[in-house]
């Protein structure tokens, strides 16, 4: 069963600073991994979309990266800004049905 | 494009009521829909997931009998929570699978409901 974990768990960083999210896997038979964005009480806003066979994605001030091998991928996130506050999660398709397995997240504080 | 909506966005409802939520796919025909649960403060979990014209499967420890899924169409799916209870209470969420776009699930705005 495939398991997802995220470190840390909070992050609170002044603004300006880049910082890196973790998330790993325990299956790396994996068809794709996603970052999404939440906001409180609200839904998900997908942010980046890694395939099995890429290395890395790109948008704006965000980068994430996938060592599908090692379970591994990572979120950086460039001259961070209080805007940027929000819960990170990280969420990786498998199985039949591509279904997603979410980590727990990580709650990210943009200090201004 | 790739636009799913659900219906409705929040809903309050007495222990012991039903209460139907709608997942629509509004642009394009979803042939996989997928169901999420998330508790205050904790991650998705995935309850179900719905082809058209089939029976949902079920993850483990999700009760069939009481979150009624049906996907009657290519644009449609609904979550029924029958006899709710306050335990029930949570922020639901809905996802979609383009026909010709496997690899990425597109999400709903979620469904926050309350039983009181």
């Amino acid at each position: 069963k495939q398991e997802v974990t995220q470190i840390p768990a909070a992050l609170s960083v002044p603004e300006g600073e880049n910082l890196v999210l973790n998330c790993s896997f325990t299956d790396s038979a994996i068809y794709n991994l996603q970052w999404f964005r939440q906001d409180p009480g609200k839904g998900l806003t997908s942010l980046l979309l890694i395939q099995s066979s890429q290395r890395e994605q790109t948008s704006g001030r965000l980068n994430a990266s996938l060592d599908k091998s090692s379970g591994r991928s990572t979120l950086y996130i460039a001259a961070s800004q209080p805007g940027d506050s929000a819960t990170y999660l990280c969420a990786v398709a498998s199985g039949s049905a591509r279904q997603l397995t979410f980590g727990s997240g990580t709650q990210l504080t943009v200090l201004p | 494009g790739a636009v799913v909506s659900q219906h409705p966005s929040w809903v309050i409802c007495k222990s012991g009521t039903s209460v139907k939520i709608e997942c629509r796919s509004l642009d394009f025909q979803a042939t996989t829909m997928f169901w999420y649960r998330q508790f205050p403060k904790q991650s998705l979990m995935l309850m179900a997931t719905s082809n058209e014209g089939s029976k949902a499967t079920y993850e483990q420890g999700v009760e069939k009998d009481k979150f009624l899924i049906n996907h009657a169409s290519l644009t449609l799916s609904t979550l029924t929570v029958t006899s709710a209870h306050p335990e029930d209470s949570s922020f639901y969420i809905c996802s979609a699978i383009a026909r010709d776009r496997v690899y990425e699930q597109y999400f709903g705005p979620g469904t926050r409901l309350t039983v009181t």
